[in-house]
């Protein structure tokens, strides 16, 4: 099941700085995506959404950015604190149903 | 701010052996749903749990898997005879009926010996 990809399994960034994030999806009946962090031994915890009707939606240090046409979503995390160390997981659904999720990118910030 | 909570956090079974896996969505919340991630893999859904039936599963979800909402707080996930393979984090989540996004639990850890 490949309908959602994330590229780049880890990232680390200095503390201060811009991280990027970024996912790609096959499915172009998704219409809900979705990012979720994940620290170890913890269920994956909600932290932005978008909904295919736009294409930026901003949360205080979070934006998301979503590209339909070339099915692209990417998540800016600015600026990178150390407790954003976790692994970062997009999502994808047509629909209020089952998600699709990508595999996750560990992220680092050094402080 | 509620959460959902699962139990136990880990469970150790022998093949073969049946075992229950226990979540408490958030109360005001209609919609659940079970995933699992084995280890190194993508989190995969199993199925979805609307007005006390099954509105969606996936390929994974065979007749060895089972839900249930048997009272007005639990949602239980049931595997009969376990495998090896169903060794994962099983994780379950819930949503409300007007809004997309679904909540997690902290997930059990399933490893079947």
């Amino acid at each position: 099941d490949q309908q959602v990809k994330q590229n780049s399994p880890s990232l680390s960034v200095q503390e201060g700085r811009i991280s990027i994030l970024n996912c790609d999806y096959t499915n172009s009946m998704f219409d809900y995506f979705l990012w979720y962090k994940k620290y170890p031994a913890e269920g994956p915890t909600f932290l932005i959404s978008i909904s295919s009707i736009k294409d930026k939606n901003e949360d205080g240090r979070f934006t998301v950015f979503l590209n339909k046409s070339a099915k692209h979503l990417s998540l800016h995390i600015v600026p990178s604190q150390p407790g954003d160390s976790a692994v970062y997981f997009c999502a994808a659904s047509v629909g209020y149903n089952r998600l699709a999720f990508g595999k996750g990118n560990q992220v680092v910030v050094i402080p | 701010e509620p959460e959902v909570t699962q139990t136990p956090s880990h469970q150790v079974t022998q093949m073969g052996q049946e075992v229950i896996l226990r979540c408490v969505p958030i109360s005001n919340h209609l919609y659940f749903y079970w995933y699992r991630q084995i280890l190194g893999q993508k989190v995969e859904f199993l199925v979805s749990f609307y007005n006390n039936e099954i509105s969606e599963k996936s390929e994974i979800f065979d007749d060895q898997f089972s839900v249930e909402r048997p009272d007005g707080s639990n949602f239980t996930l049931k595997i009969r005879s376990t495998k090896l393979e169903d060794s994962a984090m099983y994780f379950c989540a819930s949503r409300r009926t007007d809004q997309e996004t679904q909540y997690f639990g902290p997930g059990t850890r399933l490893l079947v010996l």
